[in-house]
């Protein structure tokens, strides 16, 4: 089965920062990450798909990049509304794993 | 819109099974593959499985072998996962989860979640 390690797994940060997770696979799988923003007590919702790709109605404040085995969720400038536990995961191949997942949470 | 409506809780004793059911509504069921995904509480997310409601064709984890079954019904739109013997690891919320190709593979579309509490 494919690793997906994510770090940090948790972070403080303040209203304006730019906020980096980072999500490492243990095998070579060109694009095929995805990143999902979770809230408590709702389901996972699909932010960036293909490693770069902004799903429609996401802010632009999100962005995604990396291929093969190392990739990135970047938050240009962190809103109020996105405290939240993010988690990538690969769709190279089943089982579809995913990270251990990132707490943001608010400084 | 398209939307995926789970069934509500439940509550189960150690060693009985639980049926969850996925409406799916707003696209064809036939159209997309379904999958699985659960969450204990206070943990990360965990891939069961996958089902073709195209075909029936399905795959799972490892780790739920001969305990879990996914099924389908096209004249309700609904799919389902069943998983059996259960235990108290098992305590969770269940969430169906549309895989889209146009997206490589990625699911957009998520039910709003079944929590399966297991308790004696």
């Amino acid at each position: 089965d494919i690793q997906m390690t994510q770090s940090p797994s948790s972070l403080s940060a303040s209203v304006g920062d730019r906020v980096t997770i980072t999500c490492r696979a243990s095998q070579s799988m060109s694009t095929y990450v995805n990143w999902y923003q979770q809230k408590p007590g709702k389901a996972p919702k699909l932010l960036i798909y293909g490693a770069s790709s902004l799903q429609s109605g996401v802010p632009s404040r999100f962005s995604g990049s990396g291929s093969g085995t190392d990739f990135t969720l970047t938050i240009s400038s962190l809103q109020p509304e996105d405290f939240a536990t993010y988690y990538c995961q690969q769709s190279y191949n089943t089982p579809r794993t995913f990270g251990q997942g990132t707490e943001v949470e608010i400084k | 819109q398209v939307q995926l409506v789970q069934s509500g809780a439940e509550v189960k004793k150690p060693g009985a099974s639980v049926k969850v059911s996925c409406k799916a509504s707003g696209y064809t069921l036939t159209t997309y593959y379904m999958h699985w995904v659960r969450q204990a509480p206070g943990q990360g997310l965990e891939w069961m499985g996958i089902i073709n409601p195209s075909g029936g064709s399905t795959s799972h984890a490892q780790k739920f072998q001969g305990r879990v079954t996914m099924t389908w019904d096209t004249s309700t739109s609904t799919v389902y996962m069943e998983l059996s013997s259960l235990r108290s690891e098992d305590t969770a919320v269940y969430y169906c989860a549309r895989e889209t190709r146009n997206s490589l593979f990625a699911f957009d579309i998520w039910g709003q979640g079944t929590v399966v509490t297991v308790s004696s």
